[in-house]
């Protein structure tokens, strides 16, 4: 089974600051990761699927990159309702996987 | 748009069977171009998932080996729904649990609403 660990596993940060979680897999899954953000009380959401590719309504200030076994997600500029806390998700094979969660707070 | 209607108890006694149903609305359950998930989440477990159905042409199911000898899924087509049924619950299966749609290359675009599942008597 493939394991997938975030880093940090929490985050300080001020609006207006640029932000980068790491996701590592412990083998490749090509470019098969995906980046939820789920929020208190809430289901996951969709932010960036296959490595790179923005979900629909997601704003452009997300972003993704990588590959094989290690990715990043990106927020070039917080914004107050991104803070949250971030999953990373390989879909490369079953059982599928997530990462332990990265939670991002207010400085 | 889909949208994902979760429906179950949310309390279940040691040693018997969570059931939970996941309504379909905007999408067919017998589509060939997207599967259903089953994901719960808890504290000490984090985000796991637990299995899938699907149909190609036929119907398939894939299960987390964890859970692999006390779980069901099942779709029903006349109701456009699917269902989770997880046998001998203990302490352990206590978490919130989430019906997904994943897509062809599998990244969860749709989640049901969860249900927070406690198993105690």
């Amino acid at each position: 089974d493939i394991q997938m660990t975030q880093s940090p596993t929490s985050l300080s940060a001020s609006v207006g600051d640029r932000v980068t979680i790491t996701c590592r897999a412990s083998q490749s899954i090509s470019t098969y990761l995906n980046w939820y953000q789920q929020k208190p009380g809430k289901a996951p959401k969709l932010l960036i699927y296959v490595t790179s590719s923005l979900q629909s309504g997601v704003p452009s200030r997300f972003s993704g990159s990588g590959s094989e076994t290690d990715f990043t997600l990106t927020i070039s500029s917080l914004q107050p309702e991104d803070f949250a806390t971030y999953y990373c998700h390989q879909s490369y094979s079953t059982p599928y996987s997530f990462g332990q969660g990265t939670k991002l707070e207010i400085k | 748009q889909v949208q994902l209607q979760q429906s179950g108890p949310g309390l279940v006694k040691p040693s018997q069977t969570l059931s939970l149903t996941c309504a379909i609305s905007g999408d067919s359950v017998s589509t060939n171009s997207a599967a259903w998930n089953w994901v719960r989440q808890s504290p000490s477990r984090g985000l796991e998932w637990l299995g899938r159905t699907y149909y190609r042409s036929k119907w398939y199911n894939d299960y987390v080996e964890s859970v692999k000898s006390r779980i069901t899924i099942n779709a029903d087509t006349s109701k456009n729904q699917f269902s989770l049924q997880l046998n001998s619950v203990t302490a352990e299966d206590t978490a919130v649990y989430y019906c997904v749609r994943s897509g062809h290359s599998a990244w969860f675009d749709y989640w049901g609403q969860g249900t927070r599942v406690t198993v105690s008597s």
